[in-house]
């Protein structure tokens, strides 16, 4: 069965730096969500989408910005980047059904130097 | 604010022996899901429990809901090397974003 897809897996960047990381959700599923997860932390919530549109919104810090296209994939865009942003970085998809759970795609590994 | 507690945070035990890890949760959610990571790996879907008394289970793990008390609970059945993991409770919260916010992970490691 179809994952979700993230690229690239891993990340590397300097301070300051820019970073763009992607993600493709299961065909159909109309929900996409942003998680934040530090070394031996549990996931934090970033953003979600629905149906293209921001639907929800965590802990995401100004610096970083996110949408969804037309072809439903997401991007999580990254700037002036910090040591602390060294991070996996996930991303789910789910249908809207209210009790669907979130399937999680393999991360993307940043590492900030 | 939602809150997600789960306990112990780590667990060393031997295989064959049973444990429960513990999940409190802080609103009145009846939606909490149970998820295993391995480290530097993704997040796998274990059980999704959507009402006050669920008992779901699959091989060796068993998950249960209370939603009176606001408490999840894993049961690990005679314990293998590969069950060790991290295993992370998740709330749905109320209303129907349907992000999960997660637990702090409970760690278990299992001895030959």
């Amino acid at each position: 069965a179809a994952g979700v897809i993230q690229s690239p897996r891993h990340l590397i960047k300097e301070k300051r730096e820019t970073a763009t990381l992607k993600c493709y959700p299961i065909p159909r599923h109309d929900t996409v969500y942003w998680y934040q997860q530090g070394p031996g932390q549990d996931p934090q919530f970033l953003i979600s989408f629905y149906e293209k549109m921001q639907s929800d919104k965590g802990s995401i810090p100004d610096r970083f910005s996110a949408q969804q296209f037309s072809d439903y994939h997401s991007e999580l865009n990254m700037s002036s980047l910090e040591l602390g942003d060294s991070a996996l970085y996930f991303c789910a998809s789910s249908f809207t059904e209210y009790n669907s759970p979130l399937h999680f795609g393999n991360g993307t590994r940043l590492t900030v130097t | 604010e939602l809150k997600v507690e789960q306990n112990p945070l780590f667990l060393s035990m031997q295989e064959g022996k049973n444990y429960t890890i513990y999940c409190n949760y802080s609103t009145t959610s009846d939606r909490l899901y149970w998820y295993r990571q391995d480290p530097g790996k993704s997040l796998e879907s274990l059980f999704v429990l959507l009402s006050n008394g669920a008992v779901k289970q699959e091989g060796r793990l068993m998950a249960s809901l209370d939603t009176k008390a606001r408490l999840s609970t894993l049961h690990i059945t005679a314990a293998v090397h590969d069950l060790s993991a991290t295993y992370f409770c998740a709330e749905g919260g109320s209303g129907n974003t349907g992000k999960l916010i997660f637990g702090q992970g409970t760690t278990l490691q299992v001895k030959p």
